[in-house]
């Protein structure tokens, strides 16, 4: 019930065009979402997050939407540049107040 | 204000041995978690704690251990090393237990066992 589905596992993007990195989860009572980026040899960071009473937040480029009744979240990255080549990781917050990941997807955009 | 610190960096272990690593959160925050990142497997939780009390297991053996201090500083342990507890271990400090706020990471330890 804790676990997080991400897709696809790899991505590859031209510069300048649209990322979307959708999750996918089972715990009806998760109620916080938020997405990390891993740069290559760094630590994770919090890029944005969302609780369950919202249905979508947008920080500049970057944006979250959540779908409660199916049970998804996504990542969308508008305008993608070469610093957005990451590592991207969901994750949630279920019942037992537990932070769980995803496995993370690999987002490479191409100059 | 400093943020997460983790020690030591790297560690080479032989396998059967005991390894501990350290974690001193960023100051005020009271929640510790430890995660196991791996290639393919992401950051596989281990477990938290909260003003010096285990709140949150994962799903590892036995031979992982960890604890909280005073201070809230972490220590985790792992006890007779296999070749598959080679990995980046990390450590994310919160203000709050309850998982629904940010988690800063540390820069992690690179465990390798031979």
């Amino acid at each position: 019930g804790e676990n997080v589905e991400q897709h696809p596992s790899t991505l590859s993007v031209q510069e300048g065009d649209s990322a979307v990195i959708k999750c996918t989860y089972s715990d009806s009572a998760s109620n916080y979402f938020p997405w990390y980026k891993q740069e290559l040899g760094k630590r994770p960071q919090l890029i944005i997050d969302i609780r369950s009473n919202v249905g979508e937040k947008k920080d500049q480029r970057i944006a979250v939407t959540l779908n409660k009744t199916a049970k998804h979240f996504s990542l969308h990255i508008t305008e993608t540049q070469p610093e957005d080549s990451a590592v991207y990781f969901c994750a949630h917050t279920g019942a037992n107040s537990k932070l769980t990941f995803g496995k993370g997807i690999t987002l490479s955009v191409r100059p | 204000k400093a943020g997460v610190t983790q020690t030591p960096r790297y560690l080479i272990k032989t396998r059967g041995q005991q390894v501990t690593l350290s974690c001193s959160p960023i100051s005020g925050h009271r929640s510790v978690s430890w995660y196991q990142q791996t290639p393919g497997q992401g950051l596989q939780f281990l477990f938290e704690y909260f003003s010096e009390t285990q709140r949150n297991k994962g799903n590892f053996p036995g031979r992982f251990s960890g604890r909280q201090f005073s201070n809230s500083r972490s220590e985790m342990n792992v006890s007779t090393l296999e070749l598959g507890d080679s990995a980046l271990y990390l450590c994310a400090s919160s203000l709050d237990t309850g998982g629904d706020t940010e988690a800063f990471f540390g820069q992690g330890t690179r465990l390798t066992v031979v």
